[in-house]
């Protein structure tokens, strides 16, 4: 069965400094990980994914990922918050054992930005 | 490109009637679209898949007969809530799948509120 597990619910971090969001993952396939980041009331927009290719995916927003195989993480980083940021964060991996590759999603990360 | 719309983005109705909600993939053929309920400050809840054409097959614990999904052409997707009741209530995003990729690609949400 694949999982994905979020390690923190919430991350508080100042304007300025870096942001790590946390997520490991379970699967007995090679997984194809992603990271979507949603806005309060919107919608989950794509930020990056994993399909089996580079290691170190860019996304949007100055956001990257390492797919780490070893340590079975995909962690989620960038080098500098902006107040823009503050969102919820979701790492998902896709269900390969069924046919409509289904997501399964994590609990959440809650990103606040201080001023 | 990959934008998907929902209609209505809020909706108001008495409790016993029936809302309709739409989903569109606007550049592109969504051959697979799904229908998530999400509660306040949770992750998603897939509620069902559906293929174009097909019949959708819901999730364990989803009321088919109350939840009608419907998956007539390759860019729409309409949800019915029927006899809606005050635990109805909730946002439900759509998300949809073109052919050859497993990444998703999420609607706006439409929040409804049943009295």
């Amino acid at each position: 069965a694949q999982s994905v597990t979020q390690l923190d619910s919430h991350v508080s971090v100042s304007e300025g400094t870096p942001v790590l969001l946390r997520c490991n993952y379970s699967s007995s396939y090679s997984p194809s990980l992603f990271w979507y980041v949603q806005h309060p009331n919107k919608g989950l927009q794509l930020l990056l994914k994993y399909t089996s290719a580079a290691t170190l995916v860019k996304g949007i927003n100055g956001f990257e990922a390492e797919f780490k195989k070893s340590e079975t993480s995909f962690h989620l980083t960038k080098p500098s918050a902006h107040m823009s940021d503050a969102a919820e964060y979701f790492c998902v991996v896709s269900d390969q054992t069924s046919g409509t590759y289904k997501y399964i999603f994590g609990t959440g990360t809650r990103l606040k930005v201080l001023a | 490109g990959a934008v998907v719309s929902q209609h209505p983005s809020r909706v108001i109705c008495k409790s016993g009637t029936s809302v309709k909600i739409e989903c569109r993939s606007l550049d592109f053929q969504a051959t697979t679209m799904f229908w998530y309920r999400q509660f306040p400050k949770q992750s998603l809840m897939l509620m069902a898949t559906s293929n174009e054409g097909s019949k959708a097959t819901y999730e364990q614990g989803v009321e088919k007969d109350k939840f009608l999904i419907n998956h007539a052409s390759l860019t729409l997707s309409t949800l019915t809530v029927t006899s809606a009741h005050p635990e109805d209530s909730s946002f439900y995003i759509c998300s949809a799948r073109g052919s050859g990729g497993e990444t998703q690609y999420f609607g706006p949400g439409t929040r409804l509120l049943v009295l």
